[in-house]
């Protein structure tokens, strides 16, 4: 059963403090992508990866940072949370083509 | 820039009923896919079905169809017989497949509500 696994599904930091959300996938994709989702808003995407090392950023990048080392692995970097990225964080990956998107859970995210 | 529209914020359809989701979407490319997914309140994101742009028949997926309206640029959802279970959060989504390996681009979602 393909799998994206994302660590948290629920956590609580304060402003300031460096958040860390890991992804992690087992279906040997090329791409992993960060999404953002806000009520009202949908899914905007933060940052992309189509290769390990390799890093693109979306819509709206300001604030975040990742990081790719191995291919199976994503994480999304919030160096300085602010109450402003209090939202839902989503995880996705796909192969290359034109394959759909397998998503995480979601991590819900409350800065304070 | 791709660009996808969903106008309807919220959706109320009674059990057994048919409903449609509106969806359109703008782009260059002559070469693109479209996609649905529902969002229940688990928060989880399940694929519903796909339509690549150049593919002559409209795609369907058991309850799930897709009017694909190439010259007006829609992608609208279609559920048959609807279910309790098919009240969820609703999103269409876009690639453009020319460019690489571009993301997918989400509309802002439409809310279904089954009501019995």
């Amino acid at each position: 059963d393909v799998k994206v696994t994302q660590s948290s599904r629920y956590l609580v930091k304060r402003t300031g403090e460096k958040v860390f959300l890991e992804c992690v996938q087992d279906m040997d994709h090329e791409n992993m992508f960060w999404y953002r989702q806000d009520p009202g808003l949908g899914l905007r995407l933060i940052y992309f990866s189509y290769d390990v090392k390799m890093k693109e950023k979306g819509d709206i990048p300001e604030g975040y940072s990742v990081s790719r080392e191995k291919k199976e692995r994503f994480s999304l970097i919030l160096e300085s949370a602010s109450t402003n990225q209090t939202s839902m964080y989503l995880c996705a990956s796909r192969t290359s083509g034109t394959g759909e998107l397998f998503f995480g859970e979601g991590s819900r995210l409350t800065v304070l | 820039a791709q660009k996808i529209t969903q106008t309807q914020p919220g959706m109320f359809v009674q059990e057994k009923e048919a409903v449609t989701l509106d969806c359109t979407y703008d782009t260059s490319d002559p070469s693109y896919g479209l996609f649905w997914y529902k969002q229940p309140s688990s928060g989880e994101m399940i694929f519903l079905i796909y339509q690549g742009s150049y593919d002559q028949q409209n795609a369907t997926e058991g309850r799930y169809s897709l009017n694909f309206q190439k010259a007006r640029k829609s992608a609208n959802l279609v559920i048959s017989a609807s279910q309790l279970g098919d009240s969820a959060m609703y999103f269409c989504a876009m690639r453009e497949l020319n460019s690489g390996n571009t993301p997918l681009v989400f509309g802002k979602g439409t809310r279904l509500s089954v009501i019995a």
